[in-house]
């Protein structure tokens, strides 16, 4: 079992939509989760940032991170033509760990 | 503005030929990383560096060297050894509050011909 699962893709939605992208993961040490966006030819760039267990927001953007379950989500709401993207989730253990853990990505499409 | 530049864009490289990537950054973060991506591949770890004048291996380090010898500078050369160069190179660092936020600069594309 790799150790961060990410849903391959590519995923299509029409403009307006709930999008929904998830990762799942083995490694129960991590405590820092991340979620990158990054278009087409660019560097990866940081969208959110989440610190152990719980929900975030920024605007149309939620972070959710069940460790429980393994599971971290990134939820955007209402969805415009340019958060079409590639989107990484990345993870890191507490403490003095400088490796993260990235998924292999998902590329987004909305369309107008 | 703090940022990391890598140059050139876009690279050209005939086969049996190294060819040096350039990564520079003004963030004053310590740490330093070269990742390849591929398509379908995600990032793969090819070099980091927490301090200068040491580094470390990652994941795909074959076929590739680097050097640490300033806190802003951290150049990848791609050797002849590497089999498959043609890739995506991404330059990043390591910051934020917590030291877990990775910042990455705009990639170099290199084609081998």
């Amino acid at each position: 079992q790799k150790e961060v699962e990410q849903d391959p893709g590519p995923l299509s939605v029409p403009e307006g939509a709930i999008v929904s992208l998830n990762c799942t993961y083995s490694n129960s040490a991590f405590q820092y989760f991340m979620w990158y966006r990054q278009y087409s030819r660019k560097g990866p760039e940081l969208l959110m940032y989440t610190y152990s267990s719980g929900n975030k927001e920024d605007g149309r953007f939620t972070a959710q991170v069940d460790k429980s379950s393994k599971y971290i989500s990134l939820f955007i709401r209402d969805s415009q033509p340019s958060d079409s993207a590639t989107y990484l989730c990345a993870m890191n253990p507490s403490g003095a760990n400088s490796k993260l853990t990235f998924g292999k990505g998902i590329t987004l499409s909305v369309r107008p | 503005d703090g940022g990391i530049t890598q140059s050139p864009k876009y690279l050209f490289r005939k086969e049996g030929q190294n060819v040096t990537l350039s990564c520079e950054q003004n963030l004053n973060h310590d740490a330093m990383y070269w990742y390849r991506q591929d398509p379908g591949q995600g990032l793969r770890l090819i070099y980091y560096s927490q301090i200068v004048n040491d580094f470390q291996k990652g994941d795909i380090a074959e076929g590739y060297s680097v050097s640490r010898e300033k806190k802003e500078s951290f150049p990848l050369t791609v050797t002849s050894a590497q089999k498959n160069p043609t890739a995506f190179y991404l330059c990043a660092t390591l910051g934020g509050v917590s030291y877990n936020e990775q910042f990455f600069g705009p990639g170099t594309r290199l084609t081998v011909l």
